[in-house]
């Protein structure tokens, strides 16, 4: 089973700045297969990114996926107020065994 | 517009029962893949279980095997979870996510969820 492990726990950034959000996978993993997504306080997930570095419908350009094997990484180029929320990271693919996230890392106003 | 809505959460003593629903509309339901995906007070997501477009194939997370069953009315594009056996740990926000692929073989990424439903186990 793979384990993905989210770092940092608590991301504090300024609005404005560059974010970089880490994913790393306890073993190499199709890239194909990694989605990510934001949440807010009491509302449900919002996917952002597929397959790695695809943006979803309607996603900002500000958004970046990118990654290979076990290091995946989500990019905010510059940071909006509306972007404050947690990030999951997920591994998908050929079977359900392969359903896993996160932790999640929390992206908070500096 | 895309919508998915689930209902059916509650308050129930451990050992029990409880069956969630969640309606879909917007698109061709039969098309997709669904899963259930739960989050507890404070934590972060886990999948539950997943049911092909047809309603024949399904899935489990171990946690769950043998006492939740995942299954759906294509004619009234509802998506359900019957959930018996409640344990305290079951007690969660349980959102339907759809899959973002139709009939692609892939246990796929969720494009869309519902808003969630709270299921509450304590006696």
């Amino acid at each position: 089973e793979v384990v993905l492990t989210q770092s940092p726990g608590t991301l504090s950034v300024s609005p404005g700045e560059r974010a970089t959000l880490s994913c790393r996978a306890s073993q190499s993993v199709d890239s194909s297969f990694v989605a990510w997504y934001q949440q807010k306080p009491g509302q449900a997930p919002r996917l952002l990114i597929y397959a790695a570095s695809s943006r979803a419908t309607g996603i900002p350009d500000r958004f970046r996926g990118s990654g290979l094997e076990t290091d995946f990484t989500l990019t905010i180029s510059r940071v909006e107020p509306e972007d404050f929320a947690v990030y999951y990271c997920q591994q998908y693919g050929y079977s359900p065994e392969m359903y896993t996230f996160g932790q999640g890392t929390k992206l908070e106003i500096k | 517009e895309v919508q998915l809505l689930e209902s059916g959460g509650g308050l129930v003593q451990p050992g029990g029962a409880l069956r969630l629903s969640c309606v879909v509309s917007g698109f061709t339901f039969s098309n997709y893949a669904f899963n259930w995906v739960r989050q507890a007070p404070g934590k972060g997501l886990e999948w539950v279980a997943h049911v092909g477009g047809g309603g024949v194939n399904t899935d489990y997370a171990d946690f769950v095997k043998g006492r939740f069953t995942i299954s759906r009315d294509n004619s009234k594009n509802t998506l359900y979870l019957q959930m018996h056996s409640l344990r305290a740990e079951d007690s969660a926000v349980y959102y339907c996510a759809k899959d973002g692929f139709a009939d692609n073989g892939v246990w796929d990424f969720f494009d869309y969820w519902g808003q969630g439903t709270l299921v509450t186990v304590s006696s």
